[in-house]
């Protein structure tokens, strides 16, 4: 039981190049969460997914996209990465059936130069 | 608008020393308040709370929410140097959406 994992751990982009970073859960768990951390600014919510086939917008979600075709996976994608989304950015899931423990992804270290 | 406000940002104590932790809210609506505990890598659950007045206690760590006023407390009692950290607060509905962070540091 793997919990949630994430890929890659560590990126370094230039400016306009696209990437996609892959978030797994193997808990069968619904609801799913993409969040970027900055210094002083604690975790802000992009985008989230309440079940498979279904994403829909966070605090933050200008710049990024995301998917969810399969109930384990949630995809975030750069278009075309900006120095401004440089930042370390967390999955995380939770079941939605009353056990609120959301479980986070170690987390990905993105650098845009 | 700020829906997640915690306070303070930062608290330095000594070890042994009681600590409170505050998270307030604007929201109304929403199925549980949720304490993170953050060291250098990915947050860990600390709590979940759903009914006001209902203290939870795990160790030396208890927390309380009062739905009436709008807030939660997190207390720490005979802190240790190991509790030095990032501390969050977070409102759940269909979103959970994070406050700012109370960034503790126990000096030995």
């Amino acid at each position: 039981n793997a919990g949630v994992t994430q890929t890659p751990k560590f990126r370094v982009l230039k400016t306009g190049q696209s990437m996609t970073l892959l978030c797994a859960q193997d808990m069968n768990h619904e609801y799913m969460y993409w969040y970027r951390q900055d210094p002083g600014m604690g975790l802000r919510l992009i985008h989230y997914s309440v079940g498979e086939g279904t994403t829909a917008k966070g605090e933050v979600p200008d710049g990024y996209n995301v998917s969810r075709l399969k109930k384990q996976n949630f995809l975030l994608g750069l278009e075309s990465a900006a120095p401004s989304q440089t930042s370390v950015y967390f999955c995380a899931s939770i079941d939605g059936g009353g056990q609120d423990t959301q479980y986070f992804g170690p987390g990905t270290r993105l650098t845009v130069l | 608008e700020d829906k997640v406000v915690q306070s303070p940002l930062s608290l330095v104590v000594h070890e042994g020393d009681t600590v409170t932790l505050n998270c307030s809210y604007e929201v109304t609506n929403f199925r549980s308040l949720l304490w993170y505990k953050q060291e250098k890598k990915a947050p860990t659950f600390l709590f979940m709370l759903t009914s006001s007045g209902i203290e939870k206690k795990s160790g030396r760590l208890s927390s309380i929410l009062d739905k009436k006023e709008l807030f939660s407390i997190l207390n720490i009692t005979a802190t240790q140097t190991g509790d030095s950290a990032v501390y969050l607060c977070a409102i759940r509905d269909d979103k959970i959406i994070f406050g700012k962070g109370t960034r503790l540091h126990i000096l030995p």
